[in-house]
């Protein structure tokens, strides 16, 4: 059981490029979330999701966009990077609504952007 | 969102019970508290969450207040493990919104 996997754990990306940041669930969950975490900071609720086909904005979702096709991937896409975007980025899945339950964090995915 | 004001750190002795406190003053009669934690380099692990009464779980236990104002995450025997920062959110509406937490350093 993988639990939340993210893809890539690294990456070094030049302004103006774009990349997709991949988070996968092997649990069957329904809520997916995107966050990122600035150094010496809390995280920040970027996107999130309740299933497939449904997604909603969070605290931070200027330059980002996400997709749900299926209930096991929620894809992130930056299609401009920015400096501004230098942060790691976490991904988490829940069974329920998080007001009831437990959130499962991937390991994260650091961004650098030059 | 309502909000949680938590110290910004806190020392304890490794094998003493750690009482980590957060005040939540504008919390309403539906939010939920939650307690992660963060390990150095690791994504957030969940801890405990409670609405109105007290909670205990193989992790820690989760103290609540009678008016649900301010919550205690109280840690029975601290380890060199448990140092993390530990982040006490406040939920509604199916979204965790963290804050800054508090970083718990636990001496040998």
């Amino acid at each position: 059981n993988a639990g939340v996997t993210q893809t890539p754990k690294f990456r070094i990306l030049k302004i103006g490029q774009s990349m997709t940041l991949q988070c996968a669930q092997d649990m069957n969950h329904n809520y997916m979330y995107w966050y990122r975490q600035d150094p010496g900071m809390g995280l920040k609720l970027i996107y999130y999701s309740v299933g497939a086909g449904i997604t909603d904005k969070g605290e931070v979702p200027n330059g980002y966009n996400v997709s749900r096709s299926t209930t096991e991937d929620f894809p992130l896409r930056l299609e401009l990077a920015a400096p501004s975007q230098t942060s790691v980025y976490f991904c988490a899945s829940s069974p329920n609504r998080v007001d009831y339950t437990e959130a499962f964090f991937g390991q994260g995915t650091r961004l650098t952007v030059v | 969102d309502a909000k949680t004001t938590q110290p910004n750190s806190m020392e304890s002795n490794e094998e003493e019970p750690v009482h980590l406190p957060c005040n939540h003053s504008t919390i309403s009669g539906t939010d939920y508290i939650h307690w992660y934690r963060q390990l150095p380099s690791q994504g957030p692990e969940y801890v405990i969450h409670g609405l109105t009464s007290n909670v205990n779980n193989r992790m820690a236990s989760l103290a609540i207040a009678e008016d649900r104002k301010s919550s205690t995450l109280i840690l029975h025997r601290a380890t060199l493990r448990d140092a993390a920062v530990y982040y006490c959110i406040l939920s509604l509406g199916g979204k965790l919104i963290f804050g800054q937490g508090t970083e718990l350093s636990v001496k040998p």
